[in-house]
C-alpha cells in the first residue's frame, strides 16, 4: 500500500447523510485518484485530479464530490444522493511516471 | 474508446503449475498495460507493467506478462504457481501518454490448490 493511507478503514451511513473518505499521500505525486469497486465490476473511477486545485469527473461522478487544497490530500465525500453507496473505495496517486499506487481502501455501509 | 477484457472470473491452477491469466486490450493508440493483484480487504498491489521496449516484462513475485500486439494481448504468467499467489489479478491500460485515465478489467480471481 506504499505511501497512501486511507481512513477509516471502515464507515458506516446512515439514510440521507453526507461521509467523508480521507485520502493522504506522502509520495509528493501530482495526480490522485477515487475508485469504486463493486463485486464482478472492477474498478470505475469516480474523480481525479491531476494538480492542487484541479479535478475532472470520472465515469460515475453523480452522488460524489472531491476537493483538492493540498497536493497530499484529496477527500472524497459521499453524499446523500448516491442512493447506493456500498461499496469498497479506492484512493490512488500517480507521480509523471505510468504506474499508479493505491491506498488500503474503505468499506463504506449502509445502515 | 479504451477497453479491457478478462473473460475469465476465476481460474484454478494445482500448486507448482504453471499459470496464466489472460487480458485484451483495445486502444486507438500505444498502450501502457498494467496488471495488479488484490487481497481480500486490501487495496491493489502493483505487478508489473508494459510501456515500451522488450515484449516479455518481469514483475514482483515471480510474475512475467507478455505483451503481443497482433493479438492485442498481455497475459500474465508464472512458471510455478504457489497457494499464496491465490487473489483477484486485474489488468490494467491507459491509452498512451496523454491522458490520465485508466480502464480496469472485471477481475480474475486466481484459486491454487494445495
Amino acid at each position: 500500500d506504499g505511501g497512501i493511507t486511507q481512513s477509516p478503514k471502515y464507515l458506516f451511513r446512515k439514510e440521507g447523510q453526507n461521509v467523508t473518505l480521507s485520502c493522504e499521500q506522502n509520495l509528493n505525486h501530482d495526480a490522485m485518484y477515487w475508485y469504486r469497486q463493486d463485486p464482478g465490476q472492477g474498478l470505475r473511477l469516480i474523480y481525479y485530479s491531476q494538480i492542487v486545485n484541479d479535478f475532472q469527473k470520472g465515469d460515475i461522478a453523480e452522488g460524489y464530490s472531491v476537493s483538492r487544497e493540498k497536493k497530499e490530500s484529496f477527500p472524497l465525500t459521499v453524499t446523500s444522493a448516491q442512493k447506493n453507496p456500498t461499496a469498497f473505495y479506492l484512493c490512488a496517486s500517480r507521480q509523471v511516471g505510468e504506474t499508479q499506487y493505491f491506498g488500503p481502501g474503505t468499506r463504506l455501509l449502509v445502515l | 474508446a479504451q477497453s479491457v477484457a478478462q473473460p475469465e472470473d476465476q481460474v484454478n491452477v494445482a500448486e507448482g503449475n504453471p499459470l496464466t491469466v489472460k487480458c485484451t486490450y483495445s486502444v486507438s493508440g500505444n498502450p501502457y498495460l498494467f496488471w495488479y493483484v488484490q487481497y481480500p480487504n486490501r487495496g491493489l498491489q502493483f505487478l508489473l507493467k508494459y510501456i515500451t521496449g522488450d515484449n516479455l516484462v518481469k514483475g514482483s513475485y515471480g510474475f512475467e506478462a507478455e505483451f503481443n500486439k497482433s493479438q492485442t494481448s498481455f497475459h500474465l504468467k508464472k512458471p510455478s504457481a504457489l497457494v499464496s499467489d491465490s487473489a483477484l489479478y486485474f489488468c490494467a491500460v491507459r491509452e498512451g501518454s496523454g491522458t490520465y485515465k485508466y480502464i480496469f478489467g472485471t477481475g480474475t480471481r486466481l484459486k491454487v490448490l494445495a
